[in-house]
């Protein structure tokens, strides 16, 4: 079973529209979450940090639901310049666990 | 600039054929990682470095060796590749437990023939 599950898309949206992703992680000793973005082939970078309370960047947010096991990553207003690959990451104890990513287009 | 840096980007080699990625960051982090990529796999933690001289592995350990003599460089040795080895290999380094943000490096594509 692995650790990180996500819908891999692909998710074609059109500019301003609203985009919700999510991830389920199976090891309830997961401690810390993120959501990294990784355009076509090139290095992985953070997005954002996932917390218990939930958290907002500019137009992303990001929320825990730790019962459930599950992260989720709002993209609101689209813009051309947010199509990639999101990755969702689960820390548990010094390890890494990503998931194989959600493809996102956006188009004019 | 604050960056991690591999090399080579690229490589194509033969199966059993000795090979070294090497990986240096500058930002003094003590967390450093390898990671291989997969089409339908994402990524996969090979190896990982709490700090100098402690290693651990990860994921996917098989068939790799990594050692961390200097806080800044953690290199990559495929002892003898295999054409299953073929894939997009990235460094990253953090800046503690694996709490943190890790930065990456570009990646190298390495193909085995």
């Amino acid at each position: 079973r692995k650790e990180v599950e996500q819908d891999p898309g692909p998710f074609n949206v059109p500019e301003g529209a609203t985009v919700a992703f999510n991830c389920t992680y199976s090891n309830s000793a997961s401690q810390s979450f993120f959501w990294y973005r990784q355009d076509c082939r090139k290095e992985p970078k953070l997005l954002m940090s996932v917390y218990s309370s939930g958290n907002e960047d500019g137009r992303f947010t990001a929320q825990l639901n730790r019962a459930s096991q599950y992260i989720s990553l709002l993209i609101r207003d689209s813009k051309l310049s947010d199509s990639a690959t999101y990755l969702c990451v689960v820390n548990i104890g010094n390890q890494f666990y990503f998931g194989t990513g959600t493809s996102l287009t956006v188009i004019p | 600039e604050a960056q991690v840096t591999q090399n080579p980007r690229y490589l194509i080699t033969v199966t059993g054929k000795k090979l070294t990625v090497t990986c240096s960051q500058n930002m003094n982090h003590e967390y450093m990682s390898w990671y291989r990529q997969d089409p339908g796999l994402g990524l996969r933690q090979i190896y990982y470095s709490m700090n100098v001289e402690v290693t651990d592995k990860g994921d996917v350990p098989e068939g790799y060796k990594v050692s961390r003599k200097e806080k800044r460089n953690f290199p990559l040795i495929l002892e003898s590749p295999s054409p299953n080895q073929t894939s997009l290999y990235f460094c990253a380094s953090g800046g503690g437990a694996g709490y943190n943000e890790q930065f990456f490096g570009p990646g190298t594509r390495l193909t085995v023939l």
